[in-house]
């Protein structure tokens, strides 16, 4: 079974629309991570947050972190095209290594 | 400049036949990684270097391994591949294996094993 899974598995939104992806875990973490990866490329980190972090925010994206309930979720403001990809989250504990969910497909049309 | 390059990007091969991959980092990174993914399994950890000559198994290292002989460059060997081990592989590295470290990726290695 997964030690991080994201949903949903895929979605679309209209460029200029907010999208959220959501990310479940299961277990005690020490951070989790969300990655995004375009077509023909690696993932790239987008945000790291910590277990006593509750928000980070990069430019249009936000994520938050609840241990209580084991997930967190990566929004994106005024998506563009170029927001189009898989996006990853990732957990990391102290008795594992770094694990990826399955990953989000978001394709963002005009 | 912070990048991972992996060589070479696409690879056709018979089955059988042995498979060499290589990355490189100019980050002076301990730790590197080798995953592959497949469509819906997301990303598998084959197997993770801590340093040179200090390797570990990940979650599918069956019919791989690796050698590490310099921090910059780690390798992925399939000695007899399979059809099986068709995907694209990815190295990674980071500043070090502990938890809550960012893995910089490079852009892939597609392989077909025919």
């Amino acid at each position: 079974s997964q030690l991080a899974e994201e949903n949903p598995w895929a979605l679309s939104v209209h460029e200029g629309e907010s999208v959220t992806v959501n990310c479940s875990y299961k277990t005690s973490i020490t951070a989790l991570q969300w990655y995004r990866q375009k077509s023909g490329e690696g993932p790239a980190q987008l945000i790291l947050i910590r277990s006593n972090e509750r928000e980070k925010r990069n430019g249009r994206l936000r994520a938050t972190l609840d241990t209580s309930s084991q997930s967190s979720s990566l929004s994106i403001t005024a998506t563009r095209c170029e927001d189009t990809a898989v996006y990853f989250c990732a957990a990391s504990s102290s008795f594992s290594k770094l694990v990826f969910g399955q990953g989000t497909s978001l394709s963002v049309v005009p | 400049d912070m990048k991972v390059t992996q060589m070479p990007r696409y690879l056709i091969k018979r089955m059988g036949e042995n498979v060499l991959l290589e990355c490189g980092q100019d980050m002076s990174h301990e730790t590197m990684y080798w995953y592959r993914q497949d469509p819906g399994l997301g990303l598998q950890l084959i197997y993770i270097s801590y340093d040179v000559d200090s390797n570990s198994e990940g979650d599918i290292p069956k019919g791989y391994r690796v050698s590490r002989k310099k921090r910059e460059h780690f390798s992925l060997i399939l000695d007899s591949a399979k059809t099986n081990q068709t995907s694209v592989y990815f190295c990674a590295s980071s500043l070090s294996g502990s938890s809550g470290n960012t893995l910089y990726f490079g852009e892939g290695s597609r392989l077909i094993v025919v």
